[in-house]
């Protein structure tokens, strides 16, 4: 069964900072994985996908993730955030059956400090 | 609008109570999909719809947990005898016509249901 494990719950960066949210996934098929972007009291907005093209991937707001095969992870990342930055964020992958459903971890909670 | 609407925004229910949430998403969607994310958690998978069919259901938790899609656009999702533990936000989603395993999912802002 597919599934995605995000490593830390919280994360505390200062303005101008690195960004990187882990994310390791399990899957029995080539992976589909998404990121997701959830700001307070909205829904989830899609910031980034890979679907087995480019293993580095880039998405809105600056983000980026890379696909590692070997590390079995698509963590993100982002060189410098920014306040607007600070918001949930989920990984997902996509499930094995046809229905399209995403499968997704926890969430990390990302902090901006000024 | 342009984009999934859910209705309502937030609801409050006592405990033994019906509520239905209702779910418009975006014109052409063929795929339509239910999660339900607890505070401080992930969105967990409920049931799935395309069109008017209810091809996956495996996520309800219960028979008091009931979806349904007469028309293949608005759906509603009804739970019956509402317990504390429902307590969670309903999230809808949708997706286009003829988008397989990279198609992504396009998410309305939920429904927040408490149960007293």
């Amino acid at each position: 069964a597919q599934s995605v494990t995000q490593l830390g719950s919280h994360v505390s960066v200062s303005e101008g900072a690195l960004v990187l949210l882990r994310c390791n996934y399990s899957s029995s098929v080539p992976p589909y994985l998404f990121w997701y972007v959830q700001y307070p009291n909205q829904g989830l907005q899609l910031l980034l996908k890979y679907t087995s093209a480019a293993t580095l991937v880039k998405g809105i707001n600056g983000f980026e993730a890379e696909f590692k095969k070997s590390e079995t992870s698509f963590h993100l990342t982002k060189p410098s955030a920014h306040m607007s930055d600070a918001a949930e964020y989920f990984c997902a992958v996509h499930g094995s059956s046809n229905t399209g459903k995403l499968i997704f971890g926890q969430g990390t909670t990302l902090q901006v400090k000024p | 609008g342009a984009g999934v609407s859910q209705s309502p925004r937030y609801k409050v229910a006592k405990r033994g109570q019906d509520v239905a949430l209702r779910c418009d998403p975006i014109s052409g969607h063929v795929s339509l999909f239910w999660y339900q994310q607890a505070l401080g958690q992930g969105p967990e998978f409920l049931t799935y719809f395309q069109n008017e069919a209810q091809l996956d259901k495996s996520g309800l938790p219960s028979d008091r947990f009931f979806a349904e899609r007469p028309e293949g656009s608005v759906s509603t999702l009804k739970i019956q005898r509402t317990q504390q533990e429902d307590s969670a936000v309903y999230l809808c989603a949708s997706r286009p016509r003829d988008r397989g395993r990279d198609g992504e999912l396009f998410f309305g802002e939920g429904s927040r249901l408490t149960v007293l």
